[in-house]
């Protein structure tokens, strides 16, 4: 049974970089995407992107210029940085497991880490 | 970007009863399209992939249709643990999820 824990700072100054790192544990991290979702307080969900072994990353749109996402197979951790941040990216941060089924290329989140809450504020 | 819209925002419900959630897409997205099932302080749990593929271990009194625009995730016969926000994801194109559809004890 695969695991995933959040692990990063808890509080984060405005126009710093927020720094968050996923770690899988109980299964493999090859052969599948890994993202991470946001969810702000009482709010919806927001997919920030994904990124699998081989680097190939894709980014939500809205926050491209500001994301990085990295993956380290030695020690089985998917990072995320955030740059430049405010408080609207103030949120619960998850990271999940992305998992894509071809021939039509069809993908779901499987697995999902508890969340970490991040707050943005001086 | 395609929006993903649900209907209701929110329902109030009583146990045993059917319930349906809708969810349309701004643009045709074939059936990628996922559910999700969030309860409070949890992170949320694939329940349908692919429009009407049960996950492993989800009860078969969930399921999900559709294709295009147009989705819906039915509950059968709401149980006590079926309170909670169910989701809509789209994986078309950079994915996005609808604004959630909170089911409520009537």
């Amino acid at each position: 049974q695969v695991q995933l824990q959040e692990s990063g700072p808890g509080l984060v100054k405005p126009s710093e970089t927020l720094s968050l790192t996923c770690t899988v544990s109980g299964g493999s991290i090859s052969s599948y995407y890994w993202s991470w979702i946001r969810q702000p307080a009482g709010k919806g969900l927001e997919w920030l992107g994904h990124i699998d072994v081989s680097g190939s990353n894709m980014y939500n749109p809205s926050l491209r210029s500001r994301v990085t996402m990295s993956i380290d197979t030695s020690k089985k951790q998917i990072s995320l940085r955030l740059r430049s941040v405010t408080a609207a990216d103030t949120a619960v941060y998850y990271c999940a497991r992305d998992k894509y089924l071809c021939g039509g290329c069809h993908n779901w989140f499987d697995s999902w880490g508890q969340g970490t809450q991040v707050i943005v504020s001086s | 970007d395609i929006q993903m819209t649900q209907s209701p925002s929110s329902l109030s419900a009583s146990i045993g009863d059917r319930v349906t959630i809708t969810c349309r897409a701004s643009q045709s997205i074939s059936t990628y399209l996922n559910w999700y099932q969030q309860r409070p302080g949890k992170a949320p749990k694939l329940l349908i992939y692919a429009a009407s593929s049960l996950e492993s271990g989800v009860p078969s009194r969930f399921s999900g249709s559709g294709s295009g625009t147009d989705f819906t995730l039915t509950i059968s016969s709401l149980l006590p643990e079926d309170f909670a926000t169910y989701y809509c994801q789209q994986t078309s194109s950079t994915w996005t999820f609808g604004q959630g559809t909170r089911v409520e004890i009537k």
